[in-house]
């Protein structure tokens, strides 16, 4: 089947660590994305990726870093400098290219909780 | 103002129901709509893409009016199931495939 898993589904770090959030996506999609969602609120990008070894800020990428040095697989670090890591972490992917570009489709998301 | 503004709701509704949600942009250059579904603490699901004036899925039509700048989601014969948070994503301004996401309408649908 494809999909976009991310691993964990749930994570637990003290404060002052980093920790890395695993996005593996099969659909053959060209651009990847990191979204982080807080209770009651929208989305907001992290950072995307539309080929491989390029990528770009988001909105709110303070704190946070990433690498794509496969077309597969798009990992966030969540640093010890991002002052509220505590979120719903998802990953999305996108063809990137023709008709259907934009369509954005989401892994089931990680909770981060740090303490 | 906000990129992408919704009625947050909630919507309370009974079973069989029509129910319409409305979103607004900001900015016309935007050029891709989409209503995305997301379920309690799950991640968001694409419902519907609205590429031209509107489209239809069964029971939910989507419309499009560039000229106001509003995207409607109506939803007729409410099921149960349909219980959500309904998101309006609009398409970025740049070149990129960035899209920007509402903060969705919350609707309940009652037995």
């Amino acid at each position: 089947d494809g999909g976009i898993t991310q691993s964990p589904k749930y994570l637990f770090r003290k404060e002052g660590q980093n920790v890395t959030l695993s996005c593996e996506q099969n659909l053959n999609h060209d651009a990847m994305y990191w979204y982080r969602q807080d209770p009651g609120q929208g989305l907001r990008l992290i950072y995307y990726s539309q080929i491989v070894n390029d990528f770009q800020k988001g909105d709110i990428a303070e704190g946070y870093s990433v690498s794509r040095e496969k077309k597969e697989s798009f990992p966030l670090t969540v640093t010890s400098a991002q002052k509220n890591p505590t979120a719903f972490y998802l990953c999305a992917s996108s063809m990137g290219r023709g008709e259907y570009s934009y369509e954005q489709y989401f892994g089931p998301g990680t909770r981060l909780t740090v303490t | 103002r906000k990129e992408v503004e919704q009625d947050p709701g909630p919507f309370n509704v009974p079973e069989g129901a029509t129910v319409a949600f409305n979103c607004t942009y900001s900015n016309s250059a935007s050029q891709s709509f989409f209503w995305y579904r997301q379920d309690c603490r799950k991640e968001p699901k694409l419902l519907m893409s609205v590429y031209s004036s509107g489209n239809e899925d069964g029971r939910f039509t989507a419309q499009l009016n560039r000229a106001s700048q509003y995207i409607s989601l109506l939803i007729r014969d409410s099921k149960l199931s349909d219980s959500a948070t309904y998101l309006c994503v609009v398409s970025g301004m740049d070149s990129s495939y960035k899209l920007i996401f509402g903060s969705g309408t919350r609707l309940l649908v009652r037995p």
